[in-house]
């Protein structure tokens, strides 16, 4: 079974500035990866699949990278509805399993 | 546009069994390949099991095997998925959520989610 590693645990970032998240797989999920969204009392959003590919209504400003074994999830200019915990989740092989979070906080 | 429409909370005992649902509207439940992810208290995302379409199957993560049961009612176009032998560790939110297959030897992502079902066990 693949095994998702996020990183950091948890980001402090002000508000306007650059939060750069980590995912690695512990084997090539090829470009297989996407992001999730999750803030406090709601279900997880789609953020990203195929590394790169914002889904429907997400703002440009979150951007993915990374095929194989390593992937970024990059916020350019933190807005206030960006802190939450984002998870990455492999899809290239059974089971599809996330990774186990990063929380990004108000610094 | 696809909503997946999920009610409140279960509380039950431990040995028991719970059966949350999952409605599905703006699609037939057919259509879809429906998941499940559970989510503990403070805890991480755990997917649980999901249909393929392409195959016919249900499949489940390892961990619920022989635990959990996934169907679908057409008539109504829910998704339920019944998880049998509670335990405290089962207590969590449950969700439900449509799955997008890419190629023909991938799993899923997820695209559309139910707000989710907190399912508590205790005695």
């Amino acid at each position: 079974e693949i095994v998702m590693t996020q990183s950091p645990a948890t980001l402090s970032v002000s508000p306007g500035e650059r939060a750069t998240l980590s995912c690695r797989a512990s084997q090539s999920v090829s470009s297989n990866l996407a992001w999730y969204q999750q803030k406090p009392g709601q279900a997880p959003r789609l953020l990203v699949y195929g590394a790169s590919t914002r889904a429907t209504g997400i703002p440009a400003r979150f951007s993915g990278s990374g095929s194989g074994t390593d992937f970024t999830l990059t916020i350019s200019s933190l807005q206030s509805e960006d802190f939450a915990v984002y998870y990455c989740q492999q899809y290239n092989d059974w089971p599809p399993p996330f990774g186990q979070g990063t929380r990004v906080e108000i610094k | 546009q696809v909503q997946l429409i999920q009610f409140g909370a279960e509380v039950k005992k431990p040995g028991a069994s719970v059966k949350v649902s999952c409605k599905v509207s703006g699609y037939t439940v057919t259509a879809l390949s429906i998941h499940w992810v559970r989510q503990a208290p403070g805890k991480g995302l755990e997917w649980m099991g999901g249909f393929d379409p392409k195959d016919g199957e249900t499949i489940y993560a390892q961990k619920f095997q022989g635990r959990v049961t996934m169907t679908e009612e057409i008539s109504t176009d829910t998704a339920y998925m019944e998880l049998n032998s509670l335990r405290s560790e089962d207590t969590a939110v449950y969700y439900c959520a449509t799955g997008i297959k890419v190629g023909a030897h991938t799993s899923y992502y997820l695209d559309y989610w139910g707000q989710g079902t907190l399912v508590t066990v205790s005695s």
